[in-house]
């Protein structure tokens, strides 16, 4: 089945300790991305990567950083959590086809305490 | 990316066709109407999306009027499962200098009733 996963699904963390929310596709999609939304914000792009090695960053980078090494995985680094960064956060990918509909994982809760 | 207005919230009987309106006035030539819809904080998920013809899949219809200035997606039979937040975005097809980003407005909340 085609899909995006993350993982963990529920996380509650405290302020600075690391972590990495993973993401993988099995769609062999060029194009991955992060989001986090929040409630009265909608959905904001933290960053994106167009394929393998080539990452660039979305309207609200701060405090997170991703890696590209493989195609199918991007992950999202926590270098020291803060709790203004208790949100959801979705990964999506896309191929580059014409239309360029993307897909989302389930989502990831995040609680920073 | 031209800006889109939908209305906040609709009801729908089970069953009978769904049909969400989206205007976009400002939409340019080479942008294309999208869909999604998110049901309770699951992740978004794309439905359907069309340029300037008529569109069908096995989930909804995509009618787009001849100016382009709005669209409508019909769900033709309505479940209880449909009940989510539904989002209309228009936006230019790839190219390299392109985030990608999905700019969701504010949605319309589709209630499914029994």
């Amino acid at each position: 089945e085609a899909q995006v996963t993350q993982n963990p699904r529920y996380l509650i963390t405290v302020t600075g300790k690391k972590l990495t929310v993973t993401c993988s596709q099995n769609m062999n999609h060029e194009y991955m991305s992060w989001y986090r939304q929040d409630p009265g914000l909608g959905l904001r792009q933290i960053y994106y990567s167009m394929n393998v090695e080539v990452t660039d960053k979305g309207d609200v980078p701060e405090g997170y950083k991703v890696s590209r090494k493989e195609k199918r995985n991007f992950p999202l680094i926590l270098e020291s959590p803060s709790p203004n960064q208790t949100s959801l956060y979705f990964c999506a990918s896309s191929s580059f086809g014409q239309s360029w509909e993307q897909y989302f994982g389930p989502g990831t809760r995040l609680t920073v305490t | 990316d031209a800006k889109t207005t939908q209305p906040p919230s609709m009801d729908c009987a089970e069953g009978r066709a769904a049909n969400l309106p989206c205007n976009h006035s400002t939409i340019s030539g080479n942008e294309y109407v999208y869909w999604y819809r998110q049901i309770h904080s699951q992740g978004p998920q794309y439905i359907i999306h069309g340029l300037k013809n008529n569109e069908t899949n096995e989930m909804a219809s995509l009618i787009i009027t001849e100016d382009r200035k709005s669209s409508t997606l019909i769900l033709p039979h309505a479940t209880l499962r449909d009940t989510a937040v539904y989002y209309c975005i228009v936006r230019v097809p790839y190219s390299p200098s392109n985030t990608g980003k999905l700019i969701f407005g504010q949605g319309t909340t589709l209630q499914v009733k029994p």
